[in-house]
């Protein structure tokens, strides 16, 4: 059963523009969210997070966005940058982590 | 920053043999390593935790004969498929923590995977 999911298998932005992955998860349970970025022949490398107390986190040009009575969360990309091509991956955290499938981002010079 | 390294990348053995799979916490000490398997399309799936010193915790639906964990060191942990057939072939990937809490928030260390493929 699939609690984490991400719908989209990938995504192309140009650069400059907004790149906005998104995940759905079903557990009300989960507290705490994560953002994982991938590169080839890496390991998931930790990008962000936020608790399930708050709506919003910032870092940078990173933002994550969380919508609990939609159980959705997004991560916004701005300004995206060629650099930011990689997998990224949504975890949900409650007794273990959960992960996403994924989605392939490529921002296009 | 912490770094996990994971060996080996990509290996192929025939069916009915057995591999070995490391990861070592290079600058830290792991005191809990987790191992985690993804088919194709599909997500991390955790497979088990361990912890140094005991015996690791097997997620159901995870044969713990045949998927050997040893944690013996703070930091080293093996996995071992043994008897490996061509289901078992998949992307295996490790993460560790030093700290479980500071894991559970974003503070995991993945290595960067292992590739089986059984022929």
């Amino acid at each position: 059963d699939q609690q984490v999911k991400q719908n989209s298998p990938s995504l192309s932005v140009q650069e400059g523009r907004i790149s906005i992955l998104n995940c759905d998860y079903t557990n009300s349970m989960f507290d705490y969210f994560l953002w994982y970025k991938k590169y080839p022949a890496e390991g998931p490398t930790f990008l962000i997070s936020i608790s399930s107390i708050k709506d919003k986190n910032e870092d940078g040009r990173f933002t994550v966005f969380l919508n609990k009575s939609a159980k959705h969360l997004s991560l916004h990309i701005v300004p995206s940058q060629p650099g930011d091509s990689a997998v990224y991956f949504c975890a949900a955290s409650g007794n273990q982590f959960y992960f996403g499938t994924g989605t392939s981002l490529t921002v296009i010079p | 920053g912490a770094v996990v390294s994971q060996h080996p990348s990509r290996v192929i053995c025939k069916s009915g043999t057995s591999v070995k799979i490391e990861c070592r916490s290079l600058d830290f000490q792991a005191t809990t390593m987790f191992w985690y398997r993804q088919f194709p399309k599909q997500s991390l799936m955790l497979m088990a935790t361990s912890n140094e010193g005991s015996k690791a915790t097997y997620e159901q639906g995870v044969e713990k004969d045949k998927f050997l964990i040893n944690h013996a060191s703070l930091t080293l942990s093996t996995l071992t498929v043994t008897s490996a057939h061509p289901e078992d072939s998949s992307f295996y990937i490790c993460s560790a923590t030093q700290d479980s809490q500071q894991g559970r928030l974003g503070g995991y260390t993945f290595g960067s995977g292992t590739r089986l493929t059984v022929v």
